[in-house]
């Protein structure tokens, strides 16, 4: 059964701080890896999706890696703002069958 | 488009009520998703639906639960009769392409059972 692990659990960093999160997962049999953003009390918002042929998707500030073998995922933001501060979730997808979520890093960037 | 719509957004109910949530998806999207998030178990998908056919329903934790889309437009979630453990943050989520494509999710809806 696939797990998805993010570490860590917590973040809090000064704003302006390059900064970086992890999400593992035990079955490397990925059909895609997508990173999502969660504010309080709202539904998730998608922010890249990586291809299992793909090594990493940039978009703006966010750039995130894959690396399908080792079963690891990074989603590094650069000049971390306070509006950054949210639930950052990965989650993988088996084979189009459906998306399997880690629990989350509650990033606050403060001011 | 105005995204993907739920309601309610929030519900209180008793043990043993009906309770049903409504979602909207966005307008062109044939694939429609319902997830359920607790801080014990996090973020599981539920069912989902293509062209209003479900799909994979193997997420549906009981028969308490069930999952109707009539149309293109519409879909519900159905809990009967509802229990205290069933508490938890509803969403609804719909995609043009598919499972592992980018799904847009609704606002969700914040059930409480007492």
């Amino acid at each position: 059964k696939q797990e998805v692990t993010q570490i860590p659990a917590a973040l809090s960093v000064p704003e302006g701080e390059n900064l970086v999160l992890n999400c593992s997962f035990t079955d490397s049999a990925i059909y895609n890896l997508q990173w999502f953003r969660q504010d309080p009390g709202k539904g998730l918002t998608s922010l890249l999706l990586i291809q299992s042929s793909q090594r990493e998707q940039t978009s703006g500030r966010l750039n995130a890696s894959l690396d399908k073998s080792s079963g690891r995922s990074t989603l590094y933001i650069a000049a971390s703002q306070p509006g950054d501060s949210a639930t950052y979730l990965c989650a993988v997808d088996e084979y189009g069958n459906k998306l399997v979520f880690g629990a989350g890093t509650i990033l606050r960037v403060k001011s | 488009d105005a995204g993907v719509i739920q309601s309610p957004r929030h519900e209180v109910t008793e043990m043993g009520q009906e309770v049903t949530l409504r979602c909207k998806p966005i307008s062109g999207h044939d694939y429609l998703f319902w997830y359920r998030q607790t801080m014990m178990r996090g973020l599981e998908l539920l069912i989902y639906f293509n062209n209003n056919v479900p799909i994979d329903d193997s997420g549906m934790p009981e028969d308490r639960f069930s999952a109707k889309m009539p149309n293109a437009s519409f879909s519900t979630l159905k809990i009967q009769p509802s229990e205290p453990r069933d508490s938890a943050v509803y969403f609804c989520a719909s995609s043009f392409f598919g499972v592992g494509e980018t799904q847009y999710f609704g606002p969700g809806t914040r059930l409480l059972v007492l």
